[in-house]
């Protein structure tokens, strides 16, 4: 079965650290992998996007970085964070299902908070 | 561009009501839409989705028009039930080699019982 497992579930880390959030998947090959960004009541900003082991297209300037170092890996980077980093991180994978139709799963989220 | 950046309205419905949670996406070239519901401190969950050659489809309780003339997206959720309140997001999909999904800016919906 395919999966997507993203982690850790939460983190608190002070303004300046580093970070690094990783996500895998299982049960598929060569998927496109996305990073999403979600602030507090607010949508999803799409952050990077991934086509291929390391390709990495940018969707918005950021304080953050990517990197799909596996087929099937892709981590979040920062080397100093901001308060304004702060927010529920998504990552997702997609592949074609269909003619024309991709099918898209979500990981279960990294909430971070900076202080 | 993208939708974001936006506080979300919320629509307020009685348990047993009908709902409709309106769309507007932003790319004339998308050919595929897709709606979520995401609940609090979880990823989004797939509800339905449409090919831009359908102007309607229907799946268990929940229905989605497609108007893109005005691009607009609708989702009616029939006999709306507590467990049906979340944020509901519209996306489109870029139909390019990224098919990145954009999504809408989305809407809270409360079920009062």
């Amino acid at each position: 079965s395919q999966t997507i497992h993203q982690w850790p579930a939460t983190l608190v880390q002070p303004v300046g650290s580093p970070l690094s959030l990783e996500c895998t998947v299982e049960g598929t090959s060569n998927p496109n992998l996305y990073w999403y960004r979600q602030a507090a009541g607010r949508g999803l900003q799409l952050l990077f996007y991934s086509v291929g082991i390391g390709q990495i297209s940018s969707e918005v300037p950021q304080n953050l970085s990517a990197s799909r170092p596996q087929d099937r890996q892709f981590i979040l980077s920062s080397k100093k964070l901001l308060l304004s980093d702060s927010g529920f991180y998504l990552c997702a994978w997609s592949v074609p299902i269909l003619q024309g139709m991709q099918g898209y799963t979500f990981g279960s989220g990294t909430r971070l908070t900076v202080v | 561009g993208e939708s974001v950046g936006l506080h979300l309205p919320t629509l307020s419905v009685q348990e047993g009501d009908n709902s409709i949670i309106n769309c507007a996406y932003s790319n004339s070239a998308s050919d595929y839409f897709i709606w979520y519901k995401q609940e609090s401190g979880k990823g989004p969950q797939f509800i339905i989705d449409i090919r831009s050659n359908m102007d309607k489809r229907q799946g268990q309780r929940v229905t989605v028009l497609l108007n893109k003339t005005v691009k607009h997206l609708s989702l009616q959720i029939a006999a709306t039930q507590p467990g049906d309140s979340a944020v509901y997001f519209c996306a489109e999909i870029w139909m390019d080699s990224s098919y990145k999904l954009i999504f809408g800016s989305g809407t809270r919906l409360l079920v009062r019982p």
